[in-house]
């Protein structure tokens, strides 16, 4: 089974803290998301990378960075925690392939809490 | 700009059918996802509709119209544990995913 482990499943920070998410799959897979949840809202893109070293911005990329050293590790990084970054961050990770149906594996989530 | 609306809550009763509808207006289409979420847990993967009709994998069916831009997802014989938010997402020409809001569905014994 593919598997995506999320460091951490809840998280206290405090306002203006440098906040590191680490995720991991375990499958190869080349395409890895950041999403974030939010009450009454789908699921919205933060970044995404098809490759080691390559980040492309997603819908609401402000206030955020990543890193992908490693095929297996995408990294979410939240310079200057704020407020309303409280949040649940989920990861995913897919094949890439040339076929329309790319199922999309998601990790259990972090609930950030920025205070 | 792009939409995926869908239910915000339903009930149903457990034994019972459950219809829940996803409507959505992208830039192109490139196929429709269902994901079931239940609560605290990851989404994980139900179907995958590209062509119109209806396709069914046990207790849980999905229909796509690509003319009217709609999807249904079917779910029969309810049991408590299809208690969950159910997202409906769409592939847009680019090939993101464009995630609706979630339809949590409650199901009362």
């Amino acid at each position: 089974d593919v598997k995506v482990t999320q460091s951490s499943r809840y998280l206290v920070k405090r306002t203006g803290e440098k906040v590191f998410l680490e995720c991991v799959q375990d499958m190869d897979h080349e395409n890895m998301f950041w999403y974030r949840q939010d009450p009454g809202l789908g699921l919205r893109l933060i970044y995404f990378s098809y490759d080691v070293k390559m980040k492309e911005k997603g819908d609401i990329p402000e206030g955020y960075s990543v890193s992908r050293e490693k095929k297996e590790r995408f990294s979410l990084i939240l310079e200057s925690a704020s407020t309303n970054q409280t949040s649940m961050y989920l990861c995913a990770s897919s094949p890439y392939t040339d076929s329309q149906n790319t199922e999309a594996f998601f990790g259990q989530g972090t609930r950030l809490t920025v205070v | 700009g792009q939409n995926i609306d869908q239910p915000t809550e339903m009930t149903a009763t457990e034994g019972a059918i459950v219809q829940i509808n996803c409507t959505y207006q992208t830039s192109g289409f490139n196929g429709l996802f269902w994901y079931q979420q239940h609560a605290g847990e990851a989404p994980t993967f139900l179907s995958y509709n590209v062509l119109d009709g209806l396709e069914e994998k046990g207790r849980f069916s999905s229909f796509l119209s690509r003319s009217k831009g709609y999807s249904y997802l079917l779910l029969k014989e309810l049991q408590m544990k299809d208690s969950a938010s159910y997202l409906c997402a769409v592939t847009d020409s680019n090939y993101q995913l464009i995630w609706g809001a979630g339809t949590k569905l409650i199901i009362k014994p």
